[in-house]
């Protein structure tokens, strides 16, 4: 069972446009993170969003953690193709827990960003 | 500041081979994870090992391993290799404390023939 649902899979996008990345879980967590990725690299680390509805901006990014603490959303503004990757989610231990060593990442999305 | 390294970073072996490989993490840190990335599953948690103790385990099968030495860095071991082993293998590091925040290294591409 996927524990974290990451939507859009797919997102290929002009550039100047904006778009928003959502990753939807039934459960709370502790804290967020988000990463980008680039073919044949590892993950880089962009934010981690701890506090419910923390906000948190990098640059044209902008992360929001949900209330609840069971989602979040990635909005990219005025979208660049060096923007272009995979954006993954992965939660930090659920709120109580002690799993802390692991992260549960979501599916992904590829954007593409086309000049 | 270095960042995490992993070796080598292409190995290609034959089904029932085994295979190491190799983290070196970021100076200080003391938590370094493994994952694996694969099309069709995406990054799946191998294990976590923290001042040379597994911490956690994900469900992976026996046949991987790790383990870690007194200067953190950290080695994955892969026995009877199968076809499906075949994925990028991402070292990942961290201070172990909450957030929790992990940094990766670039990974290793391993293809079972």
């Amino acid at each position: 069972t996927q524990l974290l649902e990451q939507s859009p899979q797919f997102l290929s996008i002009q550039e100047g446009e904006n778009l928003t990345v959502y990753c939807n879980s039934s459960s709370v967590f502790s804290s967020l993170q988000w990463y980008r990725q680039e073919p044949g690299e590892g993950p880089v680390l962009l934010v981690t969003v701890v506090t419910g509805g923390e906000v948190k901006k990098l640059k044209r990014l902008t992360f929001q953690f949900g209330d609840a603490r069971k989602d979040s959303s990635l909005h990219i503004t005025a979208a660049q193709p060096g923007d272009t990757g995979l954006y993954l989610c992965a939660a930090a231990e659920r709120a109580g827990g002690t799993s802390y060593g692991k992260l549960t990442f979501g599916q992904g999305t590829i954007l593409t960003v086309h000049p | 500041k270095a960042g995490v390294t992993q070796t080598p970073r292409y190995l290609i072996k034959t089904r029932g081979q085994q295979v190491t490989l190799s983290c070196s993490p970021i100076s200080g840190h003391r938590s370094v994870s493994w994952y694996q990335q694969t099309p069709g599953q995406g990054l799946q948690f191998l294990f976590e090992y923290f001042s040379e103790t597994q911490r956690n385990k994900g469900n992976f099968p026996g046949r991987f391993s790790g383990r870690q030495f007194s200067n953190s860095r950290s080695e994955m071991n892969v026995s009877t290799l199968e076809l499906g082993d075949s994925a990028l293998y991402l070292c990942a590091s961290s201070t172990g404390l909450r957030p929790n925040e992990q940094f990766f290294g670039p990974g290793t591409r391993l293809t079972v023939l």
